[in-house]
């Protein structure tokens, strides 16, 4: 079946524009969680959507950073007035309830974000 | 979640064994030993988990020792599509949601 998907796979955008980032998680799965990845870092915890609601958005560096999943479904990460620092690799995954330790994370390609 | 410790960079040649040790020392005894790797410019790629016992699958084997504190993972019959950076994980009970990636192995398998 269909894994996750991410769109853009690259966005290119100058200082202090605004940015969307789609995530398209396995069908059926209603955890969704969204990482940022530098390079030469591993990926680094931002969100965690439980259904439509986010769980835990503790990672989330600053108030420039929001995450909304209106139906329990597709996902957008909205980056307002973007920095340069905020270049990086947008990773999404799903899993199947996210209630339980054990379950496994499915990660999609990313979206390489680029901050002029 | 518990810290682990990875060597930064490993070597290894093609069809042979590569081992690739993970400490975990401040382990508790509910947390989970994670394994996912991610291939250049891709997501990281679930392999394997276990709690106390070793685990095998089509993909890899997990050795953890008895008392928990560090762990191995073994790829077989390592092929050039190994090359990698590895990532050991320690998933704690009450963190049902984020992983807490480290820097990794930078695995390579040479021809």
């Amino acid at each position: 079946g269909a894994g996750v998907s991410q769109t853009p796979s690259n966005k290119v955008t100058e200082k202090g524009k605004y940015v969307e980032l789609r995530c398209d998680p396995i069908s059926g799965h209603t955890a969704l969680y969204w990482y940022r990845q530098s390079l030469g870092q591993g990926p680094e915890f931002l969100i965690y959507f439980q259904g439509t609601g986010a769980a835990d958005d503790s990672g989330l560096p600053n108030d420039r950073f929001f995450a909304v999943r209106p139906e329990g479904s597709v996902s957008t990460l909205k980056i307002q007035r973007t920095e340069r620092g905020d270049s990086a690799v947008y990773l999404c995954a799903s899993s199947l309830t996210g209630r339980r330790n054990q379950e496994t994370q499915y990660f999609g390609p990313g979206t390489r974000l680029l901050v002029l | 979640d518990a810290k682990t410790t990875q060597p930064p960079s490993m070597d290894c040649a093609e069809g042979r064994a590569a081992n690739l040790p993970c400490n975990h020392s401040t382990i508790s005894g509910n947390e989970y030993v994670y394994w996912y790797r991610q291939i250049h410019s891709q997501g990281p790629q679930y392999i394997i988990h276990g709690l106390k016992n070793n685990e095998t699958n089509e993909m890899a084997s997990l050795i953890i020792t008895e008392d928990r504190k560090s762990s191995t993972l073994i790829l077989p019959h390592a092929t050039l599509r190994d090359t990698a950076v590895y990532y050991c994980i320690v998933r704690a009970e009450t963190s049902g949601s984020r992983l807490t990636f480290g820097e990794g192995t930078q695995l390579t398998v040479n021809p």
